[in-house]
């Protein structure tokens, strides 16, 4: 399968503080996702990206689409305790759900 | 409408032994799909079914079973249970007119496999 691979592989931050993670592949995606699971849930959907360059935002969330789009970025802004939970960015290359492809996540701890 | 529901939250098997775990969504999805999560590894995706009576192998499909004889639920088999499938596992269905990379998942099974 394809590999992504997402960095940092977990985080430590102060609440208020921004936070930035990122998702390379050695492939070229067509749409770029980012998923948050909770402790103990299953991963939600926070943004969705479609095209090369795109810049999204949900909330405090922003998300890009590399250029290269072989790459997408997530930033959480004034971050809060339950902002905690493990990020996965996910990709496809061609239609079809079955060919998405997960990262293997950003841990995330806030610290109040 | 519940969502996406999986049953058990956790299990422990012993190596050899079979078993179930059960998906069910009430939103008429036609997409469902299984993934497991290992730690380092992301999710990656077991077998998946876009309609009742079709099925097909995702990326990890050895030691697993699927049917779907309905919409609604899509179990997955462990006919014979091993310490490498020890694991958390995800089901997930899709929306008609969400988009096919937008999944809904469920709240997870926990399975050790002693």
């Amino acid at each position: 399968g394809q590999q992504l691979n997402q960095s940092p592989q977990s985080m430590f931050i102060q609440e208020g503080e921004d936070v930035s993670m990122n998702c390379t592949s050695s492939s070229i995606f067509n749409t770029w996702l980012w998923y948050k699971q909770d402790p103990g849930e299953g991963p939600v959907l926070l943004i969705a990206l479609y095209k090369a360059g795109e810049l999204t935002s949900n909330g405090r969330l922003t998300a890009q689409f590399g250029i290269t789009r072989k790459d997408s970025f997530l930033n959480i802004s004034a971050s809060i305790p339950s902002d905690v939970g493990i990020y996965f960015c996910a990709g496809q290359r061609v239609s079809g759900a079955n060919n998405l492809f997960f990262g293997t996540g950003t841990r995330l701890t806030v610290i109040p | 409408n519940a969502g996406v529901t999986q049953t058990p939250k956790f299990q422990v098997l012993k190596t050899g032994q079979s078993m179930t775990l059960q998906c069910a969504q009430d939103m008429n999805h036609e997409y469902m799909s299984w993934y497991r999560q290992d730690p380092g590894m992301g999710l990656r995706l077991i077998h998946y079914s876009v309609g009742a009576g079709i099925t097909d192998q995702g990326e990890v499909p050895n030691g697993y079973n699927v049917s779907r004889s309905t919409t609604e639920d899509f179990p997955l088999r462990l006919l014979s249970a091993a310490p490498s499938q020890t694991s958390v596992y995800f089901c997930a269905s899709i929306s008609p007119g969400a988009g096919d990379s937008v999944l809904t998942f469920g709240a997870g099974s926990r399975l050790t496999v002693l």
